[in-house]
């Protein structure tokens, strides 16, 4: 089945401690994008790549990172997390970048930052 | 940069019947992309109906249509025939040869029997 999956779905962490929230999509796509979710803003973009090794910022990307060492995977860190990352986050992928194939999104991982 | 603004937090329908679903965007690109997301209490993303800003005709999948008038950036959702299982979270977001999503800040539909 094709699919986008992200682990750990829900986390709940206190200051300061590094995490990393996993993102896999098994459909070979290139583009892959980071979204987070809060309540009257929408979901806004964190981070994307375009392939393997190329990533870029997003809107709104203070306080993570990203790599993209093979094609299937794209994690989000956050290297020291604050409340303020409290947040449902989303993981993306599209088959190529350039805007003609639509984005396939994962369950989402809702994180609470204490 | 582009916005997307959906000016109706919540709406309400009855079962069966018909609601429309607004949103206005603003970019100065002539070609890009145009969808509307459902998201269930699940909080899954699911992608309801996609329009091409280079097509006139508007989109429709089942029972959902859009009214895409580019001049005046608007792209509404139609849902006809309202279903208890249409209950959710929509959001419109544009897209633009860059693959980055601007979403809206969504508007709650509640189908009632």
């Amino acid at each position: 089945e094709a699919q986008v999956t992200q682990n750990p779905r829900y986390l709940i962490t206190v200051t300061g401690k590094k995490l990393t929230v996993t993102c896999s999509q098994n459909m070979n796509h290139e583009y892959m994008s980071w979204y987070r979710q809060d309540p009257g803003l929408g979901l806004r973009q964190i981070y994307y790549s375009m392939n393997v090794e190329v990533t870029d910022k997003g809107d709104v990307p203070e306080g993570y990172k990203v790599s993209r060492k093979e094609k299937r995977n794209f994690p989000l860190i956050l290297e020291s997390p604050s409340p303020n990352q409290t947040s449902l986050y989303f993981c993306a992928s599209s088959l190529r970048f350039g805007g003609a194939t639509s984005q396939y999104f994962g369950p989402g991982t809702r994180l609470l930052v204490l | 940069a582009q916005t997307v603004t959906q000016s109706q937090p919540e709406m309400s329908v009855q079962e069966a019947e018909t609601v429309t679903l607004s949103c206005t965007y603003d970019t100065s690109e002539s070609n890009y992309y145009l969808f509307w997301y459902k998201q269930p209490p699940s909080r899954q993303m699911i992608l309801v109906i996609r329009q091409e800003a280079y097509k006139q005709q508007n989109a429709t999948e089942n029972r959902f249509s859009v009214n895409f008038q580019k001049a005046a950036k608007s792209f509404s959702l139609k849902i006809s025939d309202s279903q208890l299982g249409d209950t959710a979270m929509y959001f419109c977001a544009f897209m633009d040869y860059g693959n980055k999503l601007v979403f809206g800040a969504g508007t709650i539909l509640r189908v009632k029997s």
